[in-house]
C-alpha cells in the first residue's frame, strides 16, 4: 500500500536557524497536504499543494512539491519559539481516496 | 477553535470494555474522519463516512466499529478493549465538494486510557 515517509524524524534548533522537513512518497500523489500539531493539540491545516513543482509561501514558511509528485519539502526561515511542534505531511494517490500521514516531524527550538 | 467537537475529552476504562467517542463535524461538513495517535506517534487514518456512508476504511481493527448519523455526527466505538488501545482519538471532518480536495478540521481529541 501507499507510504508516506518523512525525515527527519526530531530536529533541535536554536532560534533564528532555518529547518527544513521532507516528506517522500511511495507513489505518485495527486496533491499534499501539510499539518501542524502543537504540543498537546490537534493537527492544523498549514497548506495544500496540487500542481508538480508548486512552491508556496506563508510569511517565513515555504511549501514545495516535487516535479514527480512524490515528494514534498517544508522550509522556515528563521525558526521562533511558536513554530514549536511536530509538521506532519498527508499524501492522497487519488481523488476520493484517503489521505495517508507521514508520521511527522518535531521541531523543538531553543531560546 | 476548529468547530469540530468530540467527547468526552477524557476516557478511562478497563481492559475488556467497551466505549463510545463521538464527533460533531463542522457546520456544513458532510465528510467525517476518525484517526488514532498513539504516544509520539503519527495519526493512523481509520475511516471516512460521507453523508452517512461508509467512504473509506483504514487500518480499523474488527474490534472497532464506526457510523454517522442523519444529523451527521459520528461515533467511534471500541470494544474488547486492549491496553494497546490507549491513544489519542483524532475526528476531522470536511465538505469535499465535488471531488474537490478540501481541508481536514480536526477536533480537539479524546484521549482514551485503558488500564
Amino acid at each position: 500500500g501507499q507510504q508516506v515517509m518523512q525525515i527527519p524524524q526530531y530536529q533541535h534548533v536554536q532560534e533564528g536557524e532555518d529547518f527544513t522537513t521532507y516528506c517522500n512518497s511511495s507513489t505518485t500523489l495527486s496533491n499534499i497536504q501539510w499539518y501542524k500539531q502543537r504540543p498537546g493539540g490537534h493537527p492544523v491545516f498549514l497548506i495544500q499543494l496540487v500542481k508538480s513543482g508548486e512552491v508556496k509561501k506563508q510569511k517565513r514558511l515555504t511549501f514545495q512539491f516535487g516535479e514527480a509528485k512524490k515528494n514534498s519539502s517544508l522550509h522556515i526561515t528563521a525558526t521562533q519559539t511558536t513554530d514549536v511542534g511536530t509538521y506532519f505531511c498527508a499524501g492522497r494517490k487519488n481523488y476520493g481516496q484517503n489521505f495517508v500521514f507521514g508520521p511527522g516531524t518535531r521541531l523543538s527550538v531553543l531560546p | 477553535d476548529s468547530g469540530v467537537t468530540q467527547t468526552p475529552k477524557h476516557l478511562i476504562t478497563a481492559t475488556g470494555q467497551r466505549v463510545t467517542l463521538r464527533c460533531s463535524p463542522r457546520s456544513g461538513d458532510l465528510s467525517v474522519y476518525w484517526y488514532q495517535q498513539s504516544l509520539d506517534q503519527g495519526l493512523q487514518f481509520l475511516i471516512q463516512y460521507y453523508n452517512g456512508e461508509e467512504r473509506a476504511k483504514g487500518n480499523i481493527l474488527e474490534r472497532f466499529s464506526a457510523q454517522q448519523f442523519p444529523d451527521l455526527h459520528s461515533e467511534l466505538n471500541l470494544s474488547s478493549l486492549e491496553l494497546g488501545d490507549s491513544a489519542l482519538y483524532f475526528c476531522a471532518s470536511s465538505t469535499e465538494l465535488a471531488g474537490r480536495t478540501d481541508t481536514q478540521y480536526f477536533g480537539p481529541g479524546t484521549r482514551l486510557t485503558v488500564l
